[in-house]
């Protein structure tokens, strides 16, 4: 069964340094990956998706990640935290025959410290 | 253009009550697909349909159960309500066709078992 991990569920940066958020999925397949976002009492909002067509994905409020067969991996980086990035993100994967079904990660709490 | 709208923001019932959330998708998407947030199981896919008809379903019990109206609104029924129902339950749509497109989540229905 497809499935998502992400590594570690707390993670705390100063304000200005780098982000890096770790998501590992196990498929047999190139799944279609995810990175959403949610903010307190707020729903999910889509970061960035790799489809295949390119392995470093570019996403909103300057996020990216990069797709790495090899690693099975596909983390989230943004050169420089905000405050207001400050957040749940979770990491999703979808196979192409599951139609719109989403199996999420456990989620890694964004802390960003002044 | 409207986001996806879901009533009543926040519920409380008591254990063997039912209860019955709505989701309005945004205009044009034909996709609903129903999730259950807590912090224990993370976010669990419940179900999704798509033109009225039900396309995939996750794992939960048969006391979960939804619908889809021809103007692709959406409502989940829980029956016989227990205390570990107590969650966010957020509804995304997409436009649903065969290309992997992105999914709008609404911003929750927080149901609360007293």
């Amino acid at each position: 069964a497809q499935s998502v991990t992400q590594l570690g569920s707390h993670v705390s940066v100063s304000e200005g340094a780098l982000v890096l958020l770790r998501c590992n999925y196990s498929s047999s397949v190139p799944p279609y990956l995810f990175w959403y976002v949610q903010y307190p009492n707020q729903g999910l909002q889509l970061l960035l998706k790799y489809t295949s067509a390119a392995t470093l994905v570019k996403g909103i409020n300057g996020f990216e990640a990069e797709f790495k067969k090899s690693e099975t991996s596909f983390h989230l980086t943004k050169p420089s935290a905000h405050m207001s990035d400050a957040a749940e993100y979770f990491c999703a994967v979808r196979r192409e025959t599951s139609g719109s079904r989403l199996t999420f990660g456990e989620g890694t709490q964004l802390t960003v410290n002044p | 253009k409207a986001g996806v709208t879901q009533t009543p923001r926040y519920l409380i019932k008591t254990r063997g009550q039912q209860v019955t959330l709505s989701c309005s998708p945004i205009s044009g998407h034909r996709s609903v697909s129903w999730y259950q947030q807590t912090p224990g199981q993370g976010l669990q896919f419940l179900f999704e349909y798509f033109s009225e008809t039900q396309r995939n379903k996750g794992n939960f019990p048969g006391r979960f159960s939804g619908r889809q109206f021809s103007n692709s609104r959406s409502e989940m029924n829980v029956s016989t309500l227990e205390l570990g129902d107590s969650a966010l339950y957020l509804c995304a749509s997409s436009s649903g066709g065969g290309f992997v497109g992105e999914l709008f989540f609404g911003e929750g229905s927080r149901l609360t078992v007293l």
